[in-house]
């Protein structure tokens, strides 16, 4: 079965440089969340998305940005970036509101692991 | 193949209860386990594990990681409707530096 696909896997960047993940969700989600987990650090929610729109927006950084497109991909889009960044970025992807129906299974990717050097 | 696996895929009790909820992993090389509770929105996270035998506990619920055995349990006393959700589990693979997730347990805490 399809899951959900993050690119790349690994990525290297120097400061200041600028940085895209992609997620491409389980066909027929709609709707796709982003986390980051730095080194030793508890996972933070960033954002998430549902039908191309902005559904709940946690610690992202101003120098974040993100947006989902009409084929329910999602792109995480990182400016000026800091060695603070360097942390393994997942998302998830679920069918249906998730403000409408409680407890829809959520599918999550392997990871992009960001190193800022 | 790195697998996480949860059990029950559901529980349903009556407030008040006691609830325990099982993930064991079999991956090629740990670094920690994660338990993420998903209601309505995105999931929040609970707890991070990785060392054996330390109870992590926050106001009801609590977790514990066996390194030997594989295993990693979540407890929750004294449900309340409002813990009615899908508890996820999730394994860190170092070196891979990515997550491999359990199918979740959908939790239905009844009045």
């Amino acid at each position: 079965a399809a899951g959900v696909i993050q690119s790349p896997r690994h990525l290297i960047k120097e400061k200041r440089e600028t940085a895209t993940l992609k997620c491409y969700p389980i066909p027929r989600h709609d709707t796709v969340y982003w986390y980051q987990q730095g080194p030793g650090q508890d996972p933070q929610f960033l954002i998430s998305f549902y039908e191309k729109m902005q559904s709940d927006k946690g610690s992202i950084p101003d120098r974040f940005s993100a947006q989902q497109f009409s084929d329910y991909h999602s792109e995480l889009n990182m400016s000026s970036l800091e060695l603070g960044d360097s942390a393994l970025y997942f998302c998830a992807s679920s069918s249906g509101s998730s403000t409408r129906t409680s407890g829809n299974t959520i599918y999550f990717g392997e990871g992009s692991w960001l190193t800022v050097v | 193949e790195d697998k996480v696996v949860q059990s029950p895929l559901s529980l349903v009790v009556h407030e008040g209860d006691t609830v325990t909820l099982n993930c064991s992993y079999e991956v090629t090389n740990f670094r920690s386990l994660l338990w993420y509770k998903q209601e309505k929105k995105a999931p929040t996270f609970l707890f991070m594990l990785t060392s054996s035998g330390i109870e992590k506990k926050s106001g009801r619920l609590s977790s514990i990681l066996d390194k030997k055995e594989l295993f990693s349990i979540l407890n929750i006393t004294a449900t309340q409707t409002g813990d009615s959700a899908v508890y996820l589990c999730a394994v860190e693979i170092q070196g891979a530096q990515k997550l491999v997730f359990g199918q979740g347990t959908r939790l239905t805490i009844n009045p």
